[in-house]
């Protein structure tokens, strides 16, 4: 079966641009979606399909893909957009749900 | 709008079996453009999604949990549930249910939105 692999840990200056990387094969076939956890709260999605945004999330937030990585970006990181984000995908090989590693984004 | 809620005993003995629920409001859980999720997350760690069952009782599940995972619905309660036996300290888990979304048009996606607020499970004698 297929993982997916994401930087445990990103930072980025207030206001300033950043972008969290998932890689994995199944990235080929399928989009990622992404999600923000913040402390003691449920995973939300902020991105699915090509770049959906849910009604709610900020269109800071961003999603691409290229080849096996996708990215989640944020233009103008805010002070609550410190979170753990998660990508998820499905496993080409197997047709099953993978979540990435998570990464943990502090914004300075 | 559509909810999510998880229920059960926040505590489970050894070797026993761990029982939780799922009801869902707000929406019906027949809806033919859906599946239903279970996602755990342990202490500490990232997610890992536990299996999935569409209204008509179909199911996908992880296969490192398969053997010891059980999912079902209840269309007439709007609800599915989750059984995993054989527990151990390593399902020592917070539990979440979530609506599992798909959209196939050229690159498929799969997603799960929304959440239930979660529910901890421990895992002790």
């Amino acid at each position: 079966s297929s993982e997916l692999t994401q930087d445990p840990a990103v930072s980025v200056a207030l206001g300033q641009t950043v972008r969290i990387t998932c890689q994995g094969d199944s990235l080929r076939n399928y989009y990622a979606s992404w999600y923000q956890q913040k402390p003691g709260q449920a995973p939300a999605v902020v991105i699915y399909g090509k770049n959906n945004r849910p009604s709610g999330i900020p269109d800071r937030f961003s999603g691409s893909s290229s080849g096996n990585t996708a990215s989640l970006t944020i233009t103008g990181a805010q002070a609550e957009d410190e979170a753990d984000y998660y990508c998820n995908s499905r496993d080409s090989s197997d047709n099953h749900v993978i979540f990435g590693g998570g990464t943990k984004l502090t914004v300075l | 709008q559509l909810q999510l809620q998880e229920s059960g005993p926040g505590l489970v003995k050894p070797s026993e079996t761990l029982s939780l629920t799922c009801i869902v409001s707000g929406g019906s859980i027949s809806s033919s453009s859906y599946y239903w999720g279970w996602i755990r997350q342990p202490p500490g760690k990232g997610l890992e999604w536990i299996g999935s069952i569409y209204y008509s009782g179909s199911t996908n599940y992880n296969p490192s949990l398969k053997s010891r995972v059980t999912i079902s619905v209840d269309t007439s309660k709007n609800q599915f549930s989750l059984k995993v036996s054989s527990v151990t300290a390593a399902d020592t888990a917070v539990y979440y249910c979530a609506r599992h979304c798909a959209e196939i048009i050229v690159v498929p996606s799969h997603w799960f939105d929304p959440w239930g607020h979660g529910t901890r499970v421990t895992v002790s004698s």
